[in-house]
């Protein structure tokens, strides 16, 4: 099962901040919360990942609470590309393990 | 750099048959694994590679799937005889392996094959 919970469904406008909220309560020390999302029908796609430090990349930021128990998935400026669902999950550093997706947020970009 | 590349995209069979998924791992990657997106539910993860052996194949739904990495390089998934439940997106993902690399393991994902069984 998800060690996630993120919201079925949010809309933003095109142009202005899209804010993703998850709530991973029972993390560990260990585990990193990695963001994904699907375009479509198309693969998964890798957006950021962060242990317990803030993150920023070219796509987006990633602002973990202090008490890691919760994160916000940050797109700046989001467009009309940004339209997917987005997967919040949290697996252990230091080994290969398999991701696992819960049902994520379904984000609609607006014109 | 080319990324995971999967094939076909799309395959179309009756039920009974046999068909076999390829999928070709970014060049360097130790790690591969398989998931698949059935109609309606998430994406489940199915195995996982280390070059040429399996990790871990608690995913795997039945004996009907069989997963092989012959010399580490690409992976076929062959599922046989194929049922109407396996319709479904079947995505393959690969990694780096973050002892030798010294780069995280982030997996990154191909295009997926849609399956579907008739």
């Amino acid at each position: 099962d998800a060690k996630t919970t993120q919201p079925p469904s949010m809309d933003c406008a095109e142009g202005r901040a899209a804010n993703l909220p998850c709530n991973h309560s029972t993390i560990s020390g260990n585990e990193y919360v990695y963001w994904y999302r699907q375009i479509h029908s198309q693969g998964p796609q890798y957006i950021i990942h962060g242990l317990k430090n803030n993150e920023t990349n070219e796509m987006a930021s990633l602002i973990i609470t202090e008490d890691r128990k919760s994160s916000t998935l940050i797109l700046p400026h989001a467009t009309l590309r940004d339209t997917a669902v987005y997967y919040c999950i949290v697996r252990p550093m230091d080994s290969s393990y398999k991701l696992i997706f819960g049902s994520g947020t379904r984000l609609l970009v607006r014109p | 750099e080319a990324g995971v590349t999967q094939f076909p995209s799309h395959s179309v069979i009756e039920k009974g048959q046999t068909v076999t998924l390829r999928c070709d791992p970014i060049s360097g990657h130790d790690n591969l694994y398989w998931y698949r997106r059935v109609m309606g539910k998430e994406i489940k993860f199915l195995l996982h590679f280390v070059k040429e052996s399996k990790q871990d194949e608690s995913g795997m739904p039945n004996n009907r799937f069989l997963a092989e990495r012959t010399g580490g390089t690409y992976s076929t998934l062959k599922v046989q005889p194929a049922e109407l439940e396996d319709s479904g997106v079947y995505f393959c993902a690969s990694s780096q392996d973050p002892r030798t690399s010294r780069s995280t393991d982030t997996q990154y994902f191909g295009p997926g094959t849609r399956l579907t069984v008739l």
